[in-house]
């Protein structure tokens, strides 16, 4: 099967400015996550979809960081506007259902924000 | 608040012989433990899990061992390979929500 597929690889945008991230999933993968990974530190969830609806969003910064996940499938992770803070690799993940252990990751947006 | 905790950075280890990558957390509620692999430029990859209900599991050169008690979970990797070079990330998860919650990592590198 195809994995989770992230576009782009690469992002570097000056701050205050914003930025989109996408993400495709496995097909017929009902969970989708965002994760984000700072230099040096383990990946920390963002938000978690289940098809189309929010089951999680409480570590997402609702004043610039939005994300929506239409039609149950694609999603967008957007950022607006960034902080230097910002910089990481922001990872999409997905799974068949939330009660499955596993995950398959995507190889990562990774964002510079200078 | 770091629930995970992986507090060996890095940890170099000879071809051929045993790797034990270590990991501590303090959220009693955590029910199942992960294990992922990760290379530069790619996402992490599942590597190997554990219940709580269980104190060990195997696959292949790869085991993982759980002392609730301790609240302390290792990896063992026998015999190292280089190609096992990489970061080692323990996670867990806690109840239905089946969220990540993930240590700092340990960069593991086996020298030929």
């Amino acid at each position: 099967e195809a994995g989770v597929a992230q576009s782009p690889r690469y992002k570097i945008i000056e701050k205050r400015q914003s930025v989109a991230f996408w993400c495709n999933p496995i097909s017929g993968h009902a969970t989708l996550y965002w994760y984000q990974q700072i230099l040096g530190q383990g990946p920390k969830l963002l938000i978690q979809f289940q098809n189309n609806g929010v089951v999680d969003d409480s570590q997402l910064p609702k004043d610039r960081f939005s994300a929506e996940r239409l039609k149950g499938v694609d999603s967008t992770l957007k950022i607006q506007p960034a902080k230097l803070e910002d910089s990481a690799v922001y990872l999409c993940a997905s799974s068949r259902d939330r009660t499955n252990y596993g995950y398959t990751f995507g190889s990562g947006t990774r964002l510079t924000v200078v | 608040d770091q629930q995970v905790k992986q507090n060996s950075p890095s940890l170099s280890v000879q071809e051929g012989r045993i790797s034990i990558l270590n990991c501590d957390y303090t959220n009693s509620m955590f029910d199942y433990f992960l294990w992922y692999k990760k290379y530069p430029a790619e996402g992490p990859t599942f590597l190997i899990s554990i219940s709580s209900i269980k104190d060990k599991n195997e696959d292949g050169r790869f085991t993982v061992f759980l002392n609730k008690s301790a609240k302390h979970l290792s990896l063992h990797i026998v015999p190292s390979q280089p190609g096992d070079s990489a970061v080692y990330f323990c996670a867990a998860m806690e109840g239905s929500a089946r969220q990540l919650t993930f240590g700092s990592g340990t960069q593991l590198t086996v020298l030929p």
